[in-house]
Order: structure tokens, then sequence, then C-alpha cells
């Protein structure tokens, strides 16, 4: 399957600190990708689609001020979690869809467990 | 709200055995369903995709998928420890919501020796 990396793998900030997560597709292109965020023993929550040169469009009760996606280019999406408090503290996941392999096939990144302290 | 419901868990086998996971969901507009394999602490992997009534093979996996009952299962054939985990059944929805997907609440695997 396809391969997507994120970076960092975790990362520990003080409250009021800013955190940027990468989200790269290795070795396709990805027009589109999606942000996640899970909770200990909860199943995934789709925060976010990121769309390659355009606006992500953000799911119902995720403030976009709060958690700033950038998709400059295609195979390269970024999460800024603006202002961090510990409630933000979670594992964030990206995917990304291989079009080219004429599938709906979406593939995760290894994902980031953010602590804020 | 459209959803996916996993059966409840946990599920506990011995090795060696069959472990059947069920799904259903409630958007009818869904055409692709997923299942994915997360490991404690770990992203989830994709392990199998199915499009088409009926089953898909590949491995010790099936999977099933039955649109008019809005039903999607995963079979494991000959369980293995190493396949304990939490599984994920999610759904992509058609229309302007092309490429979302909607996962699950996940149901626990132990596959015990």
């Amino acid at each position: 399957g396809a391969v997507v990396s994120q970076h960092p793998s975790r990362v520990i900030c003080k409250s009021g600190t800013s955190v940027k997560i990468e989200c790269r597709s290795l070795d396709f292109q990805a027009t589109t990708m999606f942000w996640y965020r899970q909770f200990p023993k909860k199943s995934l929550m789709l925060m976010a689609t990121s769309n390659e040169g355009s606006k992500a469009t953000y799911e119902q009760g995720v403030e976009k001020d709060k958690f700033l996606i950038n998709h400059a280019s295609l195979t390269l999406s970024t999460l800024t979690v603006t202002s961090a408090h510990p409630e933000d503290s979670s594992f964030y996941i990206c995917s990304a869809r291989d079009v080219g392999q004429g599938t709906y096939e979406q593939y995760f990144g290894p994902g980031t467990r953010l602590t804020v302290t | 709200q459209k959803e996916v419901e996993q059966n409840s868990g946990p599920l506990s086998v011995p090795e060696g055995a069959i472990a059947s996971l069920n799904c259903t969901y409630s958007d009818r507009g869904s055409q692709s369903f997923f299942w994915y394999r997360q490991y404690s602490g770990k992203s989830p992997e994709l392990i199998m995709s199915i499009y088409s009534n009926g089953d898909k093979e590949d491995g010790r996996f099936t999977a099933q998928l039955n649109k008019a009952s809005q039903y999607v299962s995963l079979l494991i054939r000959d369980s293995q420890p190493s396949d304990s985990a939490t599984y994920l059944c999610a759904g992509e929805a058609g229309g302007t919501s092309y490429g979302k997907l909607t996962f699950g609440q996940g149901t626990i695997l132990t596959v015990h020796p």
C-alpha cells in the first residue's frame, strides 16, 4: 500500500504555544488528505479535509482558527494546533488516498501524539 | 446523522478459530467500505476494502458486503495471537462528502493461545 509519513511522532509542548504537525505522502501525490484525532479507547474523529491549493473543509465543531491546515503541495499537508491547551492533548493522525491507483483506499500516517502541559 | 455501528466487544477467540466481526451502516449512499486493524498506540492499518455485494477474500481475511441489509463483516480464519487488536469498520460517504470516512467504534479482538 501507499506510504504516508507524519512528523513529529511525539511532541510535548507548554500550554499557550503552537505545534505544527506534518503529513507527507511518500510515494504518491495526494490532492486530498484528511486529519483525524483519537482520544484513548475511542474511535477516530474526522477533523478536516485538506485540499491542495485551496482552503480546508472543517467538520462541525472543529475550530478552524485553532487547527490551521495548509496543503501547499501534492505531497504535504500541515496541521498547526495554535495556542494549545491540555484538552488538545490527543493522538492526531492524517490519511491520504492514492487516486493514481484507481481505488478508494485511504492510508494512514503513523500518527502524532501531542501532550500539552 | 450517518453512523457506522460495530458489534459490541470485546471478542475473544482461541488460536486457530474463526473470528467474526460485524458492522452496520445507516448511509445508503455509502459505496465503499474498509476494515482497518489498529494495535494499541499505533495508527490504523488497512487490511481489507470492499465495494461490491458479496465476498472478497485476501489470505486469511474475508470481507462480506450486503448493501440491501446495510451490513459489512470481516472473517478472520485461523486466528493468530498477532491478530489481537482493535478492528475498525469504516464507510465512505458519497455525494458531496466524497472521500470522508465514518468509523465505527471498533471491536477489540483477543486471540488467546
